[in-house]
């Protein structure tokens, strides 16, 4: 699988856009990139995921640059429950493989008042 | 989305105890469920793959003996940490997959913190 590269943390005032940067250079053209979050001392929550296109749904965007070796996850008004480590993985279809997600460092965003 | 139940969701045992955590499904079935740890500040760690019906998958480095995993069912998977040492101390969480789900999303317990004295 592919690996990512994300910065470790970000701040992001409530109510604006927070938008979080994936790097995945050396991505494989049936690779996905999936994000999910950890808010503290909980399980991992799934966000969102896509392969080429731009994606959107009720918790955030996924935009994927047209090399499609970076992304950015943009959750459109950060609320202070937001707060969380953002994990950003790429791997081939999780129902492939045996579908087993490995999991970096992430990007632990503070949503600010 | 689905819902993947964990228990217990804290506990503290004595050292070389045996402690054993369970996952279920709750409104799927799921022939694939994986279990992680976490330590403090630090990312997930996969530990191993369990499968309904056979011998689960560990990852390199994890010990098959210490932490023994059954999938006796299509809902259930447990884990069990044995001769619990402090060192064993850990958030371990467990995922399933949804069997046939076309979504590509694993779903995730909320967790199970040991603390081991």
């Amino acid at each position: 699988d592919a690996k990512t590269t994300q910065p470790p943390s970000m701040d992001c005032a409530e109510g604006r856009a927070a938008n979080l940067p994936c790097n995945h250079s050396t991505i494989s053209g049936n690779e996905y990139v999936y994000w999910y979050r950890q808010i503290h001392s909980q399980g991992p929550q799934y966000i969102i995921h896509g392969l080429k296109n731009n994606e959107t749904n009720e918790m955030a965007s996924l935009i994927i640059t047209e090399d499609r070796k970076s992304s950015t996850l943009i959750l459109p008004h950060a609320t202070l429950r937001d707060t969380a480590v953002y994990y950003c993985i790429v791997r081939v279809a999780l129902y492939n493989q045996g579908g087993k997600l490995i999991f970096g460092q992430g990007t632990e965003l503070s949503v600010k008042p | 989305g689905a819902v993947v139940s964990q228990h217990p969701s804290w506990v503290i045992c004595k050292s070389g105890t045996s402690v054993k955590i369970e996952c279920r499904s709750l409104d799927f079935q799921a022939t694939t469920m994986f279990w992680y740890r976490q330590f403090p500040k630090q990312s997930l760690m996969l530990m191993a793959t369990s499968n309904e019906g056979s011998k689960a998958t560990y990852e390199q480095g994890v010990e098959k003996d210490k932490f023994l995993i059954n999938h006796a069912s299509l809902t259930l998977s447990t884990l069990t940490v044995t001769s619990a040492h402090p060192e064993d101390s850990s958030f371990y969480i467990c995922s399933a997959r949804v069997d046939g789900g076309v979504s590509g999303e694993l779903f995730f317990g909320e967790g199970s913190r040991l603390t081991v004295l």
